[in-house]
């Protein structure tokens, strides 16, 4: 599983909350991504990171926010959660160059 | 939008069936990769293959690239029911935003036992 921690695992939270969603790796890689995946999308890439500070936009990103303080975590933010961010959101990591990515467990979040 | 789109978007064969999933993109790659996902779980890296292959093998997969096509292909065969799951390709573009890896819809496999 090379590693990767997402927490929380579920989350129900109301609309207008915000929300942390954290991803934990333990092996220093240097590319850190934000998926989300809901039915009929597949998955949708919203943030990612190539390094501690750098983080560049991905497909679906508004309305979502990341930091990388170091570069063992990656956070995602929702600033002010709205129902249509309901979703499964992975965290995955690379492992090189145009390599393959592993991800993460998921987090189930629910906004009402 | 998606870089892949899979066909067919479900599919149901019965174990010892080969199944074969379908994938079509829109921009030159450096690569493209298949995963797997089964219910309620992370993706899965199945096999990659790089823009200069044109087959690849790991034991009963089969992927094919076709570059002036856009298009690419996965291959189980003797299927099983442990092989129940979504498939989706997902591709690294050979231009701009190399560092995304894209994901199509994917391909839901439903193997009868």
């Amino acid at each position: 599983d090379a590693g990767i921690t997402q927490s929380p695992r579920h989350k129900v939270t109301e609309t207008g909350t915000p929300v942390t969603l954290r991803c934990h790796q333990t092996e220093n890689h240097r590319y850190m991504y934000w998926y989300r995946q809901d039915p009929g999308h597949g998955l949708r890439l919203i943030h990612y990171s190539y390094g501690v500070k750098d983080t560049d936009k991905g497909e679906v990103s508004d309305g979502y926010s990341v930091s990388r303080s170091k570069t063992e975590d990656f956070l995602l933010t929702l600033e002010s959660a709205t129902s249509s961010q309901t979703s499964v959101y992975f965290c995955a990591i690379r492992t090189g160059t145009n390599e393959k990515l592993f991800f993460g467990s998921g987090t189930q979040l629910s906004v009402l | 939008s998606q870089q892949g789109e899979e066909d067919p978007q479900a599919l149901s064969i019965q174990e010892g069936e080969n199944a074969t999933m379908n994938c079509s993109y829109k921009t030159s790659i450096n690569n493209l990769q298949w995963y797997r996902q089964n219910s309620g779980r992370g993706l899965v890296h199945l096999i990659l293959i790089r823009s200069n292959e044109r087959e690849k093998h790991s034991g009963r997969l089969r992927v094919t690239l076709d570059t002036s096509k856009k298009s690419s292909s996965l291959l189980i065969t003797a299927s099983r029911a442990a092989d129940t799951a979504s498939y989706f390709c997902a591709t690294v573009p050979s231009k701009g935003a190399t560092n995304k890896l894209i994901f199509g819809t994917g391909t839901l496999l439903a193997v009868q036992p």
